[in-house]
């Protein structure tokens, strides 16, 4: 099966500064990979996704860039604000369903 | 607005107790998950169903059994409640269209067993 690895697992920024989580998996027929963010007391939610015939897709302070050979992608959020503190997970797709990173906590410091 | 609703927000059972996770969803998806998240393990699946009435093991099915009986409900139920259950149970579904669609969750249950 696919197996989807995250790191860091935790990251700490200054308001204002970039993040970036990075995620390898290692099915190469996985074709779909997005990318979730879980608020405290919440269930995760899409923040954005990319498919394997682009190699970055942008929205607002986010985005999303993906290397099929290297069987890697990133998510990358600049100017970060406190909302941006949660916990976010990568995953990627195989056989219809989706296989999860371990999630990555991002805190934001004012 | 879409949705996915899990009946509970939280429980508290006891061990050896029947346990039923109630799941809906009303975007006429087809695929319903249910995983359980834990600190440091990230989501892990549990069961997922493709269809009505038909259901597939995932990574950690020990302890689970599912239930769909109608598409947009699906029950995840703790045979015998035990303390390494204790858990947060989020419930998904996707549309089958296409390779590779959004996983719509639900707001979680965490579960306490006693």
């Amino acid at each position: 099966g696919e197996n989807v690895e995250q790191h860091p697992s935790t990251l700490s920024v200054q308001e204002g500064d970039s993040a970036v989580i990075k995620c390898t998996y290692s099915d190469s027929a996985s074709n779909y990979f997005p990318w979730y963010k879980q608020e405290l007391g919440k269930g995760p939610q899409l923040i954005i996704d990319i498919r394997s015939n682009v190699g970055e897709k942008k929205d607002q302070r986010i985005a999303v860039t993906l290397n099929k050979t290297a069987k890697h992608f990133s998510l990358h959020i600049t100017e970060t604000q406190p909302e941006d503190s949660a916990v976010y997970f990568c995953a990627a797709s195989f056989n219809n369903r989706l296989a999860f990173g371990k999630g990555n906590q991002v805190v934001v410091i004012p | 607005d879409v949705k996915v609703t899990q009946s509970s927000r939280y429980l508290v059972k006891r061990t050896g107790e029947k346990v039923f996770l109630e799941c809906v969803q009303d975007m006429d998806h087809e695929n319903m998950f249910w995983y359980r998240q834990d600190p440091g393990l990230g989501l892990r699946l549990i069961y997922f169903s493709y269809d009505v009435k038909m259901k597939e093991k995932g990574d950690i099915p020990e302890g689970y059994s599912v239930s769909r009986e109608k598409k947009e409900r699906f029950s995840l139920i703790l045979e015998s409640a035990s303390t390494n259950q204790t858990s947060m149970y989020l419930c998904a579904s996707s549309s089958q269209q296409g390779a590779g669609t959004e996983a719509f969750f639900g707001q979680g249950t965490r579960l306490t067993v006693v």
